[in-house]
């Protein structure tokens, strides 16, 4: 699976739209980009994916970019529940049945 | 209810016993895995399975096994446990198709003594 790096830390004002970067320069073609995300003791929580179109739904949008070596995830208004630590994951069905593999994620806090 | 569950939430035992760690989920989801998390590993893939009766192994699994015997079950069983093996565990499903979108179960905070 292609690696992905991220920001180790953001913050954001509440209210105020959060935009988390992720680059994945060795992502292959058919390789989606996944974001999870995980509020300190829980599960991690999916939240959108993508191939090449940019997403959205009810949680964030998703923003990949033409040559899909990068994304970004929107958070159109971030709220103090949406502190958490958001993971960038590339990742493909076949031989890998569908693993995903978490690095360090983006600590997100959010502030009032 | 409907989803996937963990029990025990939290788990305090000593080294050298067994225990297991049960994983329920109710889409019949065809994928299952079990992760662990410690500080500064972040989450690190232990076993995962296709189907029933089809499991192996992933980065981490020394020390533990599964089974698979039926499709809404993925025990992780922890034969003889160590203190290494304090951590907290989630299990996740996920259904067949091209995408790779995992649900998590709530984790299992397990302390060896």
């Amino acid at each position: 699976d292609a690696k992905t790096t991220q920001p180790p830390s953001m913050d954001c004002a509440e209210g105020r739209a959060a935009n988390l970067p992720c680059n994945h320069s060795t992502i292959s073609g058919n390789e989606y980009v996944y974001w999870y995300r995980q509020i300190h003791s829980q599960g991690p929580q999916y939240i959108i994916h993508g191939l090449k179109n940019n997403e959205t739904n009810e949680m964030a949008s998703l923003i990949i970019t033409e040559d899909r070596k990068s994304s970004t995830l929107i958070l159109p208004h971030a709220t103090l529940r949406d502190t958490a630590v958001y993971y960038c994951i590339v990742s493909s069905r076949g031989s890998t049945l569908g693993r995903l593999y978490f690095g360090r994620g983006t600590q997100l806090t959010v502030w009032p | 209810d409907a989803g996937i569950t963990q029990s025990p939430r939290y788990k305090i035992t000593e080294t050298g016993r067994q225990v297991t760690l049960m994983c329920h989920q109710t889409w019949s989801h065809s994928y299952m895995f079990w992760y662990r998390q410690d500080l500064g590993h972040g989450l690190r893939l232990i076993y995962y399975s296709a189907a029933a009766d089809i499991t192996d192994k992933g980065e981490v699994p020394d020390g533990y096994v599964v089974s698979r015997s039926k499709t809404e079950n993925f025990p992780l069983t922890l034969e003889s446990a160590t203190r290494s093996q304090t951590s907290v565990y989630f299990c996740a499903s996920s259904g067949q198709g091209r995408t790779d979108t995992q649900y998590f179960g709530p984790g299992t905070r397990l302390t060896v003594l």
